[in-house]
């Protein structure tokens, strides 16, 4: 079944540095969402992009799709230790069903 | 709104004891979701409700597992006979058709010893 992959896997920064998280994937979509885990907590829901857009922000967050590579990038700007988390890629092939990527590890060093 | 609840939050069994992990959505959420996630096959989907009826159950491992929706606003996972590999944290989450967010709940870790 389709799945978003992302990359890196993990990724270590120092505050203040940015953060970006690629994710890729194979089939037709109508959106991507990126969501956020803090370590033993449920997943949070960061952003939505729908597949006929290019660009979207929100704060210091800003998600880009590229669906002739089918690809998708977060970027998180200005980072801060708060945003230590994984960070996962869902896309949506419909009936409000989302294939989760395995996850970006990412380590803001104070 | 006090969010997508899981209950519990640990639990900790016995091989071959029966499990059930409880749900309660989001209310006025049409859609729920049971996944589970481990470190080695990350987070997968088990089965999914529309309306209280399950739509897809293709991710359930195998019959020790079960999923009833009885109402919208309760939903049970079972798993009978338990088994190590099971261990897991559990999420539940509900989505509206209006939207495409899922909102998790806080998940439930089972041990099986």
């Amino acid at each position: 079944s389709q799945q978003g992959e992302e990359d890196p896997q993990a990724l270590s920064i120092q505050e203040g540095e940015n953060a970006t998280m690629n994710c890729s994937y194979k089939t037709s979509i109508n959106n991507l969402q990126w969501y956020r885990q803090n370590s033993g907590r449920g997943l949070v829901h960061l952003i939505l992009i729908r597949s006929n857009e290019r660009e979207k922000h929100s704060g210091r967050l800003r998600v880009t799709l590229d669906t002739s590579k089918k690809s998708s990038s977060l970027l998180i700007t200005a980072s801060r230790a708060a945003d230590t988390a994984s960070y996962f890629c869902a896309t949506d092939y419909g009936n409000n069903r989302l294939a989760f990527g395995k996850g970006n590890q990412v380590v803001v060093i104070p | 709104d006090a969010g997508v609840i899981q209950s519990p939050r640990h639990e900790v069994t016995e091989m071959g004891q029966e499990v059930t992990l409880r749900c309660k959505p989001i209310s006025g959420h049409d859609y729920l979701f049971w996944y589970r996630q481990t470190m080695m096959r990350g987070l997968e989907l088990l089965i999914y409700f529309n309306n209280n009826v399950p739509i897809d159950d293709s991710g359930m491992p195998e019959d020790r597992f079960s999923a009833k929706m009885p109402n919208a606003s309760f939903s049970t996972l079972k798993i009978q006979p338990s088994e190590p590999r099971d261990s897991a944290v559990y999420f539940c989450a509900s989505s509206s058709s209006l939207t495409d967010t899922q909102y998790f709940g806080p998940g439930t870790r089972l041990t099986v010893l």
